[in-house]
């Protein structure tokens, strides 16, 4: 089965940085992707990594560890239009994503 | 091309009674996906086509759902005999065929069935 594991919720101040862990075991690997979802709307895309390292656009950056099964988002100068579910998701075949819960994140004035 | 849309956004519907929800992709996608999404839970996989062929369709699609993509563009699902259990949001998306230009999938702004 798939295992897809990152915090529940995470609160932080407008214009800081906030760091959003996701450990996997997956059956397969064929990418890790993050979307962001605001309440009561789609899952929209924010990164792809399918190599080891750090991917960065504008003020997200994801990284991978594929021997670790682990990846992070991060968010830096957060807006208060920021605050929404986090999604990771691991595409483990050629075409099927597994999503984790999700986390909330929270900023705060 | 406006994106992926779905219809109907919001579906208030009787335990027992059958509902179809339809699903336009992006139009030069020819993959397509159905995910279910419960509250506090990410999006969890339903089925898959690559054009008009359903090529995988997930365990927790008991017989009561099927989905269809007759001609390789829009997509129906439909549930019979609706259980307190479907509530959830269905979300449909597309994408590009595996290796050629971008490689995310694009959801649409799902449909939320509430069953009674």
């Amino acid at each position: 089965g798939q295992n897809i594991d990152q915090p529940t919720e995470m609160t932080a101040t407008e214009g800081a940085i906030v760091q959003i862990n996701c450990t996997y075991q997956t059956s397969g690997f064929n990418g890790l992707f993050w979307y962001q979802q605001h309440a009561g709307e789609a899952p929209t895309f924010l990164s792809y990594n399918v190599l080891d390292g750090l991917e960065e656009k504008g003020r997200f950056s994801s990284f991978l560890s594929r021997s670790k099964g682990y990846s992070y988002l991060l968010l830096k100068e957060l807006q208060m239009k920021d605050s929404a579910s986090y999604l990771c998701a691991v595409k483990d075949n050629d075409y099927k994503l597994s999503f984790g819960a999700g986390t909330t994140v929270t900023v705060r004035a | 091309d406006t994106g992926v849309s779905q219809d109907p956004r919001h579906k208030i519907t009787k335990r027992g009674q059958n509902v179809t929800f339809r699903c336009d992709p992006i139009s030069e996608h020819n993959r397509l996906y159905w995910y279910r999404q419960t509250l506090g839970q990410g999006p969890e996989f339903l089925t898959y086509f690559q054009n008009e062929a359903q090529l995988e369709k997930s365990r927790l699609l008991s017989d009561r759902f099927s989905a269809e993509r007759p001609k390789g563009s829009f997509s129906t699902l439909e549930i019979q005999r609706t259980e307190q259990g479907d509530s959830a949001m269905y979300l449909c998306a597309s994408s590009h065929p595996e290796g050629t230009m971008s490689y995310e999938q694009y959801f649409g702004p799902g449909t939320r069935l509430t069953v009674t």
